[in-house]
């Protein structure tokens, strides 16, 4: 069964600093992509990244890098030098390869980052 | 690029009344499109994915003619929520991919508050 789990439901930091936010995935396929989203309190999801089974490099955009291990089957997210405005609930989620684009999400971690 | 839109984002109805929820790829073709429903503080539950031009695949415990989905068109797919009662109240968010073949990015619409009195 293919599961995503993300264990921090909430974190609260002090702007300027970092902060990671785990994601834990659970799949049989040796094919398949991890994606992270941005749920800011409009409520809109913003996509921020995709990644495939077969790419472990890590991405680096501007603040925000994440780090891939297969080995351990997680997909964290730091935001570095955090912002009031990084203040959303963040969802990772996973997708099968075949004959679908069906997400599978997250609880989403909330996080509050105060000036 | 990748926009897509949903109308209308509030709405407010009295119990046993039908809504319609309109979510529209404004540049692009979404070969599919997928429905979703979140609670506060929750996350997101897929409720059914739907084609163009064919019938939508609901996931197991979402009532079919309770949530009725049409794929009219490679840009517009609407959601009717029907006899809506007040249990039905909740976020909507529908989403479009592109080739539905797997691993695709799916992007979202603003989302539908909907609350039945």
């Amino acid at each position: 069964a293919q599961k995503v789990t993300q264990a921090q439901t909430e974190i609260s930091v002090v702007e300027k600093e970092d902060v990671t936010l785990d994601c834990v995935y659970e799949t049989r396929d040796t094919t398949y992509y991890l994606f992270w989203y941005k749920q800011p309190p409009s409520g809109e999801l913003v996509f921020l990244i995709r990644r495939n089974s077969f790419d472990e490099q890590n991405e680096i955009s501007g603040r925000y890098s994440w780090n891939f291990q297969k080995s351990t089957s997680s997909f964290n997210f730091t935001i570095t030098a955090s912002q009031v405005v990084d203040s959303a609930v963040y969802f990772c989620a996973l997708s099968e390869a075949y004959n679908t684009d069906k997400l599978i999400f997250g609880t989403g971690t909330r996080l509050q980052v105060f000036p | 690029g990748a926009v897509v839109s949903q109308h209308p984002s509030w709405v407010i109805c009295k119990s046993g009344t039908s809504v319609k929820i309109e979510c529209r790829s404004l540049d692009f073709q979404a070969t599919t499109m997928f429905w979703y429903r979140q609670f506060p503080k929750q996350s997101l539950m897929l409720m059914a994915t739907s084609n163009e031009g064919s019938k939508a695949t609901y996931e197991q415990g979402v009532e079919k003619d309770k949530f009725l989905i049409n794929h009219a068109s490679l840009t517009l797919s609407t959601l009717t929520v029907t006899s809506a009662h007040p249990e039905d109240s909740s976020f909507y968010i529908c989403s479009a991919g592109t080739s539905g073949r797997g691993g695709e990015t799916q992007y979202f619409g603003p989302g539908t508050r909907l609350l039945v009195l």
